[in-house]
């Protein structure tokens, strides 16, 4: 059971929007930047998004992420192909006095 | 180039110890923090703890607290994450990854541990 809850799957067609929720609590989202990694089959997750907006260099801008009370989403438009990953949002947690992921999302492009 | 390269697959016995190793390059590696994350078969990631390798302060998860070890050699830029007595639960890859906190910036490429009798 992860301290972080994600749904466990979603999907779209190319060039649709989708969009990937993460709900925590007071202790994680409601109170620290949420922060979002990507994890294509067989890799190692990769940051996608940090300070609950931000996009790293070289992540394109169809990926943005939002935060809000104690929930975040990711968003992805345009969708491609190569979006078929994994999604996993993160927080630190205070009351753990660490890092707390959610479950992770698996994103099928159809 | 930030990196992080870790050392390879591993096969062990229950009961077995084991030092896996993450070696950084391409940044002042005292400066940032390095955490240890697990992903288990077909699940989710966990972090583990985190140590700053200008000090050697660790923190871990009270999941993970007295089940493993997080160390650096700071003379050759690399941390480590060991384990006295392994158990056939702790099968799964780790990963090391820059930062102490959930901006996890660079990750390893991951080490494979399978632990079977």
């Amino acid at each position: 059971q992860s301290v972080l809850a994600q749904p466990p799957s979603a999907s779209g067609t190319p060039g649709q929007r989708v969009t990937i929720s993460c709900s925590g609590s007071r202790f994680n989202i409601g109170s620290h930047e949420v922060y979002w990694y990507q994890q294509l089959p067989g890799t190692a997750p990769i940051l996608l998004i940090y300070n609950d907006n931000q996009r790293p260099s070289g992540v394109p801008d169809r990926f943005s992420g939002s935060r809000s009370g104690a929930s975040a989403s990711l968003a992805i438009s345009g969708l491609q192909s190569e979006d078929e990953a994994d999604y996993f949002c993160a927080a630190w947690d205070a009351s753990l006095s660490g890092v707390v992921f959610g479950g992770g999302t698996k994103l099928t492009v159809l | 180039e930030v990196q992080l390269v870790q050392s390879g697959a591993e096969v062990k016995k229950p009961g077995e110890s084991l030092r896996i190793s993450c070696k950084g390059s391409g940044y002042d590696f005292t400066i940032f923090w390095i955490s240890w994350v697990r992903q288990m078969p077909g699940k989710g990631l966990e972090w583990l703890g985190r140590i700053d390798p200008s000090d050697s302060y660790t923190t871990y998860s009270p999941s993970f607290q007295g089940r493993v070890t997080i160390s650096t050699d700071n003379s050759i830029s690399t941390a480590y994450l060991q384990w006295s007595s392994l158990k056939a639960s702790d099968t799964a890859i780790y990963y090391c990854a820059r930062r102490g906190d959930a901006h996890l910036d660079y990750w390893g490429q991951g080490t494979p541990v399978t632990v079977s009798s």
